[in-house]
């Protein structure tokens, strides 16, 4: 199984809503990452997990809030966005470890839009 | 750091062109270097990736990638190009870090194959 599953895969909140966004891989990598991707642009690295703690906040604001529950499972929880936050959301994952290369592998996206 | 510039941000070519999409790195160490597309809507997948040994690598649907060290160039071919092959292309340099990879990502080149 080399796939990254995400859901939801369109999410419409609203700015004083509280959502989350899933991401699962059975692939036993131990490194996990959030993106965030705006329309014509390349992904943004948000968050990286590896072995389960948090590695990277690429200084993204409060109101997304990592949780990274055991070595499957990453999850986005989502409060007070903005309109601005609207955006495709890429989950993915690689093996981690000391090696010098991993691939990583995504998901297919979270569409989210903030009204 | 790490990056890289893809100088095309659309290339249009006809159908059973051939097509060159363009992608120059700057690394001061040694170099992990990919191309991964995005059809609409949906995540990256990996079309092929450099890490070390011969300079010519052939990917998935007849692409091929040529590392140039002295030009700092990883271009994308394809002898001749498929309606399907219409996507958004990104070059992608990794960096490992302990226990995940930085993946920093090109502007990116929407390739538009004409009928």
């Amino acid at each position: 199984d080399t796939e990254v599953t995400q859901t939801p895969k369109h999410l419409v909140m609203g700015m004083t809503n509280k959502k989350s966004l899933k991401c699962e891989q059975h692939m036993g990598h131990r490194a996990m990452y959030w993106y965030k991707q705006k329309a014509k642009k390349p992904p943004e690295l948000m968050f990286v997990y590896s072995y389960e703690k948090l590695s990277i906040n690429e200084s993204v604001p409060s109101r997304f809030s990592p949780e990274c529950p055991n070595s499957s499972l990453l999850n986005l929880h989502l409060h007070a966005l903005q309109p601005e936050d609207s955006a495709l959301y890429l989950c993915a994952s690689s093996q981690g470890g000391a090696s010098s290369y991993n691939e990583q592998f995504f998901g297919p996206g979270t569409r989210l839009t903030v009204l | 750091a790490q990056s890289v510039t893809q100088l095309d941000s659309q290339v249009p070519v006809f159908e059973e062109a051939p097509v060159e999409l363009r992608c120059n790195y700057s690394s001061s160490v040694s170099v992990y270097l990919f191309w991964y597309v995005q059809y609409p809507n949906q995540g990256l997948q990996l079309l092929l990736k450099y890490l070390s040994g011969s300079t010519l690598v052939k990917g998935i649907n007849g692409f091929e990638a040529e590392f140039n060290k002295s030009q700092t160039s990883f271009h994308l071919r394809k002898p001749s190009v498929h309606i399907s092959d219409t996507a958004e292309y990104f070059c992608a340099v990794s960096e490992a870090r302990r226990g995940y990879q930085k993946v920093t990502f090109g502007t990116g080149t929407k390739l538009q194959v004409i009928p």
